[in-house]
């Protein structure tokens, strides 16, 4: 079946670095890639639909300087935090739409010290 | 647009006892509804679907759910749980495009006891 391949699974980072988070539809081509942020307990909150060679469309209220999403082939699409602070520390998921339905990346769960 | 509405935010079930998670949605056009089963720190498990056609859906692992427009709904229900199926479950709903914004309710967890 369809995979979106999600990596890293956990990363560790310092306030004020950056990280990217890469997620790759592995059997087919995903034009279309929403990525979602989730607090502990909580559900899925949407940040952002990127579509291959074009910009990002972000939610109300999700900083475009801060979560930067580049979609730029129909298998891969990246979330870069930047300058991440210790109020990004969250888990986030990235979901490739198909004609059959949605298929989710295993996350990234992603500490910010 | 569309929301979604989780009534419950935790279902206690003892072992081989019948379950049902309901949900309720919102929408001004037609809908594709889904429910998806997360364990901790994993991604989303797609349980069933419903697109079109037959209201009754059968899913993975014994689930199915009953879509019914005229309330608005899409519960969840399994005849007997496993402790296995403790987990966190979402409903989500999209727009007439199954290609659209997927968009979630606040989850339920189901916690089965021995």
């Amino acid at each position: 079946g369809a995979v979106v391949s999600q990596h890293p699974s956990w990363v560790i980072c310092k306030s004020g670095t950056s990280v990217k988070i890469e997620c790759r539809s592995l059997d087919f081509q995903a034009t279309t890639m929403f990525w979602y942020r989730q607090f502990p307990k909580q559900s899925l909150m949407l940040m952002a639909t990127s579509n291959e060679g074009s910009k990002a469309t972000y939610e109300q209220g999700v900083e475009k300087d801060k979560f930067l999403i580049n979609h730029a082939s129909l298998t891969l699409s990246t979330l870069t935090v930047t300058s991440a602070h210790p109020e990004d520390s969250s888990f986030y998921i990235c979901s490739a739409s198909r004609r059959d339905g949605y298929t989710f990346g295993s996350g990234t769960r992603l500490t910010v010290v | 647009a569309q929301s979604v509405t989780q009534l419950d935010s935790q279902v206690p079930v003892f072992e081989e006892a019948p379950v049902e998670l309901r949900c309720n949605y919102s929408s001004s056009v037609s809908v594709y509804l889904f429910w998806y089963v997360q364990y901790p720190n994993q991604g989303l498990q797609l349980l069933l679907k419903y697109l079109s056609g037959s209201t009754l859906v059968k899913g993975i692992n014994g689930f199915e759910a009953e879509f019914n427009k005229s309330q608005t709904s899409f519960h969840l229900r399994k005849p007997s749980v496993h402790i296995s199926d403790t987990a966190e479950y979402f409903c989500a709903v999209t727009g007439s495009s199954n290609t659209g914004k997927l968009i979630f309710g606040q989850g339920t967890t189901l916690q089965v006891k021995p």
